[in-house]
């Protein structure tokens, strides 16, 4: 059972503009939502992450958007520029699960220069 | 460099075959978790190791799989009597405790 919904499933921006990704999770019990990006033959790398007690985190150009009562979050990388271009993963965990994590499918961001 | 290291890289078999992964997670990292990332898709768990506790190996999908930690570092992931659908990106990642997961890069296993 597929606990974290990603979408879209692929994403087509110019240089500049602010592609959003989203992501909707089931359990309500998760406590810890991190963003990955992965660039072809390389492992994930974290991006940011944010816990449910905020509603919104910025670290340089990424942004995540938390909504609780939706149980949804989203990622929104500003100024995007070509070297942006991977994809991005969503995940989920509960602390007491041992924050094992639990990913969305993957959102290939392509930035057109 | 100071990341988690994979090996090897990439690992083409038979099916039928036995396969070992190794993962040599970041010096001091007591947490160690291998995923895997069939085509396409999103990063499936598999077990994971934290101390000295017994692992957690609630995301193995068969007992063709297993894995080992030995003395609190180097993992080895087994796949026994390797079928095709065995396929995909095994990646392994470490942490402190229960802070961020670092990953390293995969080993890309093909089963003929």
């Amino acid at each position: 059972q597929q606990q974290v919904k990603q979408s879209p499933q692929s994403l087509i921006v110019q240089k500049g503009g602010i592609p959003i990704i989203n992501c909707a999770y089931e359990n309500t019990a998760f406590d810890y939502f991190p963003w990955y990006q992965q660039f072809p033959g390389k492992g994930p790398a974290l991006l940011i992450a944010i816990r449910p007690d905020v509603s919104e985190k910025k670290e340089g150009r990424f942004t995540i958007s938390f909504n609780k009562s939706a149980k949804q979050f989203s990622l929104h990388i500003m100024d995007s520029q070509p070297g942006d271009s991977a994809t991005y993963f969503c995940a989920a965990s509960k602390r007491e699960y041992g924050h094992k994590l639990v990913f969305g499918a993957g959102t290939i961001l392509r930035v057109k220069s | 460099g100071a990341g988690v290291s994979q090996s090897p890289s990439n690992k083409v078999t038979e099916k039928g075959k036995d396969v070992e992964l190794r993962c040599d997670p970041i010096s001091g990292h007591t947490a160690l978790y291998w995923y895997r990332q069939s085509l396409g898709q999103g990063l499936e768990f598999l077990i994971y190791f934290q101390g000295n506790s017994a692992p957690d190996k609630s995301g193995l999908p068969s007992d063709r799989f297993s894995a080992e930690r030995t003395g609190g570092s180097v993992s080895t992931l087994t796949i026994q009597r390797t079928q095709q659908e065995d396929s995909a990106v095994y990646l392994c990642a470490s942490s402190l405790g229960r802070g961020p997961q670092h990953f390293g890069d995969g080993t890309r296993l093909s089963i003929l």
